[in-house]
């Protein structure tokens, strides 16, 4: 069955910290894998995606990710957060023509 | 500007009717798609519109009905059928299901008592 992991639910960091959410993936064929961010009262946004190419891909606000295809991962890091990365992070995984299969997401809460 | 419009953002029911929520987009995108937003579940997909006229169930579609009779609009009803309505709805587009990135309204906090 198809599916998306994500290995921590709540994450608590202090600012200048280095972040690391893991998310596993179960998904047959070519797959296309996302980020999202929802900043409190804000809308879902993308962070970053990954189609095809560089599987070290670069989004917004400095935050960046792997596809490790071996590893059915594609893990978002960051290497100093701030108080303003206070938000839900959300993997996605997709392919061609099919739905997307999101993980449940993980809490990020940054101290200053 | 362009995005989704998603409206009202509270709407308040009371146990056993109907409600609908409105989603409308003016990115051109085909496919437009509904999701339940419950704490700690993740995004959970109502349904989906890959073009006008069409319409597939998601993995939760009991107690839920969409139409698609224009490319930009994609009302959502939630019935009274639906055990437990109460939860935050998004709706989103694409241009093609799964190979791009969703687009998400502000999302729509439905209350039923």
């Amino acid at each position: 069955a198809q599916s998306v992991s994500q290995h921590n639910h709540h994450v608590i960091l202090s600012e200048a910290a280095s972040l690391e959410l893991g998310c596993n993936y179960s998904y047959g064929g070519t797959v296309n894998l996302f980020w999202y961010v929802q900043y409190p009262g804000q809308h879902l946004q993308l962070l970053l995606k990954y189609f095809s190419g560089d599987p070290l891909v670069k989004g917004i606000k400095g935050f960046e990710a792997e596809f490790i295809k071996s590893k059915f991962s594609f893990n978002l890091r960051k290497p100093s957060v701030q108080w303003s990365d206070t938000a839900e992070y959300f993997c996605a995984v997709g392919g061609n023509n099919r739905k997307l299969i999101w993980g449940l997401g993980t809490s990020l809460a940054v101290n200053p | 500007d362009g995005g989704i419009t998603q409206s009202p953002k509270y709407l308040f029911r009371k146990e056993g009717q109907n409600v609908t929520l409105s989603c409308e987009q003016n990115l051109n995108h085909d496919a437009m798609y509904w999701y339940r937003q419950d704490p700690g579940q993740g995004l959970r997909l109502i349904y989906y519109s890959q073009i006008v006229n069409d319409f597939q169930k998601g993995d939760i579609a009991e107690g839920y009905s969409v139409s698609r009779e224009k490319k930009e609009s994609f009302p959502l009803t939630v019935t009274s059928a639906q055990k437990n309505p109460t939860a935050f709805y998004l709706c989103a587009s694409s241009t093609r299901q799964g190979q791009s990135e969703q687009y998400f309204g502000p999302g729509t906090r439905l209350t039923v008592t």
